[in-house]
């Protein structure tokens, strides 16, 4: 059966500090997605990866993908509050998501 | 086009009673998908149509849940029965016939089953 696991599940945090978030997969995946979510509302596409060693950049997010070990990151820098929200990649065999990564950022 | 569009936006209804809720895409979306979410979780697939085939349905459906997209374009997902356990948000998303079949999801339907 097909496995998305997310870590962390809980990230806080300080403005202007980088980490990363870990999405591995158990099967082989055509597509590796990322989405935002923020509270009360749907989600937001954020990423698409296709291929091993994609990358993709938009602002302070940054998403990679190596197929080889299932492994996706979503690297985020220098952070701001603005990026607080949850974040899910999903693979789409099935369309399985991960439980996703919930970011708060701190002043 | 404004993106996809989902209603009702919440429908409380009690437990027993049949509820159907539809999903517009955005157009020229050759696929669209539903999900169930709730409180705290990632989405939970349910099933996918392209065009107005319904080419997977999730194993954990029960068939109490049925999905349809007539033409091709919107699409209804029916609750028979409902029980409390059904209570979620219900996600649509849809995508256009790119290599990334990137999804678009609506605002999502709340169903609370009393």
């Amino acid at each position: 059966e097909l496995k998305v696991e997310q870590n962390p599940l809980f990230l806080s945090m300080q403005e202007g500090k980088n980490y990363t978030i870990y999405c591995n997969y158990s099967t082989t995946s055509d597509r590796l997605y990322w989405y935002r979510q923020d509270p009360g509302k749907s989600l937001e596409s954020l990423f698409v990866l296709l291929s091993n060693g994609a990358v993709k950049q938009e602002g302070r997010l940054m998403a990679s993908l190596d197929t080889k070990a299932r492994l996706s990151t979503l690297h985020i820098t220098a952070a701001v509050h603005d990026l607080s929200a949850t974040y899910f990649c999903a693979v789409d065999n099935d369309m399985r998501f991960g439980a996703g990564t919930r970011l708060t950022v701190k002043p | 086009d404004t993106g996809v569009s989902q209603d009702p936006r919440h429908k409380i209804t009690k437990r027993g009673q049949n509820v159907t809720f539809r999903c517009d895409p955005i157009s020229e979306h050759n696929r669209l998908y539903w999900y169930r979410q709730t409180l705290g979780q990632g989405p939970e697939f349910l099933t996918y149509f392209q065009n107005e085939a319904q080419l997977e349905k999730s194993r954990l459906l029960s068939d109490r849940f049925s999905a349809e997209r007539p033409k091709g374009s919107f699409s209804t997902l029916e609750i028979q029965r409902t029980e409390q356990g059904d209570s979620a948000m219900y996600l649509c998303a849809s995508s256009p016939p790119t290599v990334t079949y990137e999804q678009y999801f609506g605002p999502g339907t709340r169903l609370t089953v009393t």
